[in-house]
């Protein structure tokens, strides 16, 4: 149980294009999930809160007019990065809490490698 | 605001040796501090996860534990393999949100 998949686990697209990422959580529901990112030899970092049903949560730093987050069920989350960069290429990695577990604990997908020409 | 350290940043062993990973976190109020094991280009594995409460966890070669008042937790390998070359990430949830919070992890390689 607890399983979180990601799609695409790897993207590359062309600089000002717009790229969606789905989280789902396969059999679990999820009030909350998590968006991070994580650049080559570095550590994964915080970008976003995502509640189901509510505007998303952002760390400082992250501009949320380029990172749209969208929670409209409890199993499905997607970021939708808008006119990407180069310098937005990175592994994304979302994880998600389950309601009937230990309220403490995340579940990880398996991340989303994006490459942006 | 809650800052997790990892050291060493790298470690080279050769195959069979017992090591060990330090964590360290600036706050102490936690909820529970888990190891996760990456491998390159990969997401996240979850070795061991230790709630605030207890003091250690253990999964077959792997032992975690967990100081809470000093802000310290140890990942112990026993006889490692070439196989248990990744980097090792420790992170722990505090805070109202409970975010979690990671350190930026070491670099494990075994040589056989």
């Amino acid at each position: 149980g607890a399983v979180v998949s990601q799609h695409p686990s790897w993207v590359i697209c062309k600089s000002g294009t717009s790229v969606k990422i789905e989280c789902r959580s396969l059999d679990f529901q999820a009030t909350t999930m998590f968006w991070y990112r994580q650049f080559p030899k570095q550590s994964l970092m915080l970008m976003a809160t995502s509640n189901e049903g509510s505007k998303a949560t952002y760390e400082q730093g992250v501009e949320k007019d380029k990172f749209l987050i969208n929670h409209a069920s409890l199993t499905l989350s997607t970021l939708t990065v808008t006119s990407a960069h180069p310098e937005d290429s990175s592994f994304y990695i979302c994880s998600a809490r389950d309601l009937q577990r230990d309220w403490n604990e995340q579940f990880f997908g398996p991340g989303t490698r994006l490459t942006v020409l | 605001k809650q800052e997790v350290t990892q050291i060493p940043a790298a470690l080279s062993v050769p195959e069979g040796e017992n090591l060990v990973l330090n964590c360290s976190f600036t706050d102490s109020a936690i909820y529970n501090l888990q190891w996760f094991r990456q491998d390159p280009g990969k997401g996240l594995t979850s070795l061991l996860l230790i709630q605030s409460s207890q003091r250690e966890q253990t999964s077959g070669r792997l032992n975690a534990s967990l100081d809470k008042s000093s802000g310290r937790s140890t990942l112990y390998i026993a006889a490692s393999q070439p196989g248990d070359s990744a980097t090792y990430l420790c992170a722990v949830v505090s805070g109202s949100a409970r975010q979690l919070t990671f350190g930026s992890g070491t670099q494990l390689t075994v040589l056989p």
